[in-house]
């Protein structure tokens, strides 16, 4: 799985949107880009995932450059329940392990 | 649904005791993951389960043993506990398909080894 380099950690005012970079510069054609979250002393918890088109579901949207080499992760109008760790993980669709590095930590403040 | 059940939630082990964790998933899921997580760090594969009656080991494997019991359940097992083992343990479960293959978590165990 291609490696990815997120910043260590990030600040959002709350109601504001929140942008969460990764840059992923070694893809492969078939490598997807997932985020996962964890907040504090829970389980990591899915948010989105894409392969090279924008993707937007309930939680988030995933915003993915047309060469694949970085992508952004909105959260449009952040809470205090999302501050949380911040995951971004390249992987083979279909069957394959999940990797996770130290992530993103994001605090949401008032 | 209740997703992703483990027991027990917190366990406190003297060196050398053993002791099983217990994972159950309700959705119906092929694919079964344990990872540990130890302070500051992110998570580390210790077994999966790709289907059941099969298991492989992950990055972190030394020291632990897993028993698919039937679809529905994956136990990890610590034979003689160390303080290394301090960590908290994840239970995961997924169903692949073509392009997506999402996780989804349990609430984790809390373990010390003293």
């Amino acid at each position: 799985d291609a490696k990815t380099t997120q910043p260590p950690s990030m600040d959002c005012a709350e109601g504001r949107a929140a942008n969460l970079p990764c840059n992923h510069s070694t893809i492969s054609g078939n490598e997807y880009v997932y985020w996962y979250r964890q907040i504090h002393s829970q389980g990591p918890q899915y948010i989105i995932h894409g392969l090279k088109n924008n993707e937007t579901n309930e939680m988030a949207s995933l915003i993915i450059t047309e060469d694949r080499k970085s992508s952004t992760l909105i959260l449009p109008h952040a809470t205090l329940r999302d501050t949380a760790v911040y995951y971004c993980i390249v992987r083979v669709g279909g069957y394959s392990t999940l990797t996770f590095g130290k992530g993103t930590m994001l605090l949401v403040s008032p | 649904n209740a997703g992703v059940t483990q027991t027990p939630k917190f366990q406190v082990l003297k060196t050398g005791q053993s002791m099983t964790l217990q994972c159950a998933q309700d959705m119906n899921h092929n694919s079964m993951y344990w990872y540990r997580q130890d302070p500051g760090m992110g998570l580390r594969l210790i077994y999966y389960s790709a289907s059941e009656g099969t298991t492989d080991k992950g990055e972190v494997p030394n020291g632990y043993n897993v028993s698919r019991l039937n679809k529905r359940e994956f136990s990890l097992r610590l034979e003689s506990a160390a303080p290394s083992q301090t960590s908290v343990y994840f239970c995961a479960s997924s169903e692949v398909g073509y392009g997506t293959d999402t996780q989804y978590f349990g609430p984790g165990t809390r373990l010390t080894v003293l």
